[in-house]
């Protein structure tokens, strides 16, 4: 069974940079039939696709955050990460990382999610 | 982007009740259409896949239909466990844009 993880802080001040880790277990984070992702949730409202990364490297990032987020992987770790510049109050949300099942791109597993405040 | 509504945005419903909720796409997104439900503080969680298949492990009660930029998905007999929110989204194109949301709660 896949289980994801989040993993990072849980406040961050404005104008910096929130970093985040997913570490992946029960399952190998090299397969070529998945690509790994992060979805934020500002609290009471909907889901966001942030952007999702292939086992090579390769990533695809939701145009309206592009500027500002990059999304790396460490196959070694079995981890994926997450940093999002210059963030605002609009920032604040609950992080998900989730598994991207291959061309078809539906999240299929998905970590239990980490609040992140953005506050001086 | 494609944008993705759901209606209705809430709903209540008694159990044993069959439950229908509608996705619409702004464009064709052929069946590009996956669900989600999600409890309160918990992990969104797939139901339906590509319109209509059922994911691994979930209940025969859901199922999914719809092509192009109309979608459904049905509850045919409402159960306790159920009451959630319930989301759709497109992943046709990136951005991969997610429903606003259906609130499914007890009458």
């Amino acid at each position: 069974q896949v289980q994801l993880q989040e993993s990072g802080p849980g406040l961050v001040k404005p104008s910096e940079t929130l970093s985040l880790t997913c570490t992946v277990s029960g399952g190998s984070i090299s397969s070529s039939s998945y690509y790994w992702g992060w979805i934020r949730q500002p609290p009471g409202k909907g889901l966001e696709w942030i952007g999702n990364i292939y086992y090579s490297g390769s990533t695809y990032y939701n145009p309206s955050l592009k500027s500002r987020v990059t999304i790396s992987v460490d196959m070694s770790k079995k981890q994926f990460s997450l940093k999002l510049s210059s963030v605002t109050a609009a920032d604040t949300a609950v992080y998900y990382c989730a598994r991207t099942f291959g061309d078809s791109n539906y999240l299929d597993y998905w970590g239990q999610g980490t609040l992140v405040t953005v506050s001086s | 982007d494609i944008q993705m509504t759901q209606s209705p945005s809430s709903l209540s419903a008694s159990v044993g009740d069959r439950v229908t909720i509608t996705c619409r796409a702004s464009q064709s997104i052929s069946r590009y259409l996956n669900w989600y439900q999600q409890k309160p503080g918990k992990a969104p969680k797939l139901l339906i896949y590509a319109a209509f298949s059922l994911q691994s492990g979930v209940p025969s009660r859901f199922s999914g239909s719809g092509s192009g930029t109309d979608f459904t998905l049905t509850i045919s007999s409402l159960q306790p466990e159920d009451f959630a929110t319930y989301y759709c989204q497109q992943s046709y194109s990136n951005p991969f844009t997610f429903g606003p949301g259906t609130k499914v709660d007890i009458k």
